[in-house]
């Protein structure tokens, strides 16, 4: 079972990128890292998905270095409504013992 | 694609009655779902594990016998708090997997919040 690390928060403002890493040192080879926001009263959102290297989509990117025992969402430009808390998660194939841990309070100030 | 849909989004009971909480996959087959309790400024905590056909895997410190899941189609999964109390009240949130491509992603419900009186 990889167990994450997040900071707890984060302040950013309007327009800025922000980077969130996510610590995940005994990740097994099978295991993909995800990203999901939340938004209060809400459930999780999917966001972003990657094994290793880069991925990108139209709303954020995720960069995975070779060890992979961390990880790093970035959000280009964020905006107000990017206020929310993001988690990272390490899901293998198995779908096996999905911990959530602290996840990150991202606060945007205009 | 991939939706989830939960019922109800809230709901209100009084101490010692049971309520149900659905989770619905709309367009697609899910052999496992998740069941999640999760508190004011806190993390999700993972409930269970509910598989369809078959007895649901709790984690420590769950009551099974409180937290009643059946898992009895690919597209239903249901949570039944049992004479619920004022403690039980929290905000529950299910998730199904889905499976396309090689990615392995969750997909969560809204959420349904209940207060126990």
């Amino acid at each position: 079972l990889a167990k994450t690390t997040q900071p707890i928060s984060m302040d950013s403002y309007e327009g800025q990128e922000v980077n969130i890493t996510c610590s995940h040192n005994n990740i097994a080879t099978n295991d993909y890292i995800t990203w999901y926001q939340q938004f209060p009263s809400q459930g999780p959102r999917f966001i972003i998905q990657g094994y290793k290297t880069k991925v990108t989509n139209e709303v954020a990117s995720l960069f995975i270095p070779a060890d992979r025992k961390s990880s790093t969402l970035s959000l280009p430009r964020v905006s107000l409504s990017d206020t929310a808390v993001y988690y990272c998660l390490v899901v293998n194939t198995g779908f096996q013992k999905l911990v959530f841990g602290t996840g990150t309070r991202l606060l945007v100030s205009p | 694609g991939a939706v989830v849909s939960q019922h109800p989004s809230w709901v209100i009971c009084k101490s010692g009655t049971s309520v149900k909480i659905e989770c619905r996959s709309l367009d697609f087959q899910a052999t496992t779902m998740f069941w999640y309790r999760q508190f004011p400024k806190q993390s999700l905590m993972l409930m269970a594990t509910s598989n369809e056909g078959s007895k649901a895997t709790y984690e420590q410190g769950v009551e099974k016998d409180k937290f009643l899941i059946n898992h009895a189609s690919l597209t239903l999964s249901t949570l039944t708090v049992t004479s619920a109390h004022p403690e039980d009240s929290s905000f529950y949130i299910c998730s199904a997997r889905r499976g396309f491509s090689g990615a392995n992603v969750l997909t969560f419900g809204a959420g349904s919040r209940l207060t126990v009186l």
